[in-house]
């Protein structure tokens, strides 16, 4: 079983609509989580971090299950800039300094945003 | 403020060939990671620097793939012999994190990447 599993889409969203990712992550000893985009040819950038109180930033929600080992990211009124491949990212330490934290990272979810 | 810089961009090498590539981190970012990324799939750790120390390589491929940092600042990937597997684009990332801070969520920065094709 993989550590993070996505469903890799594609998701054709037309333009203003919401659409909902999710993710699980198999490795129960995982303290950080995040939201990473990647789009075309570039490389990821930081979307925002996950916390199990839920976070919103913007028109995007992310929301943690610890007990079911799964995250989400809402997207509202999505815009045409949104298309990207949305990664699911875990990472076993809560803080850096010094130890191992590496980020372990689903395969990604591919987003089109239709006009 | 200059991101994580990497050379080359793309190379394009035969089979069993060495190549090559170099990462200049953040200015006074301690972490350094190197990250592979096999086309439909997400980032691999391969290596984690802290200052010019390994702390985690347990996914390097250690037959082939060598990787070091010196001075603590600059870091060379090196494969030797390529194989077509090992075609990918290789990302590295730096990070603020210091050994020994306190809680620091440690935003990890990315580079373009080296887009390696092995023929």
């Amino acid at each position: 079983r993989k550590e993070v599993e996505q469903d890799p889409g594609p998701f054709n969203v037309p333009e203003g609509a919401t659409v909902a990712f999710n993710c699980t992550y198999s490795n129960s000893a995982s303290q950080s989580f995040f939201w990473y985009r990647q789009d075309c040819r570039k490389e990821p950038k930081l979307l925002m971090s996950v916390y199990s109180s839920g976070n919103e930033d913007g028109r995007f929600t992310a929301q943690l299950n610890r007990a079911s080992q799964y995250i989400s990211l809402l997207i509202r009124d999505s815009k045409l800039s949104d298309s990207a491949t949305y990664l699911c990212v875990v990472k076993k330490s809560m803080y850096s300094g010094g130890g191992a934290d590496g980020l372990t990272f689903g395969k990604g979810t591919h987003l089109i945003i239709q006009p | 403020e200059a991101g994580v810089a990497q050379s080359p961009r793309y190379k394009i090498i035969e089979k069993r060939q060495s190549v090559a590539f170099w990462c200049n981190p953040i200015s006074g970012h301690a972490t350094l990671y190197w990250y592979q990324q096999i086309l439909g799939q997400g980032p691999k750790l391969l290596i984690q620097f802290q200052n010019n120390g390994v702390v985690d390589d347990s996914q390097l491929p250690k037959d082939r793939f060598s990787a070091e940092r010196l001075k603590g600042v600059d870091s060379t990937l090196k494969i030797q012999p390529a194989k077509l597997e090992d075609s990918a684009v290789y990302l590295c990332a730096s990070s603020l994190a210091l050994a020994g801070g306190p809680g620091i969520m440690g935003e990890q920065f990315f580079g373009p990447g080296t887009r390696l094709t092995v023929l």
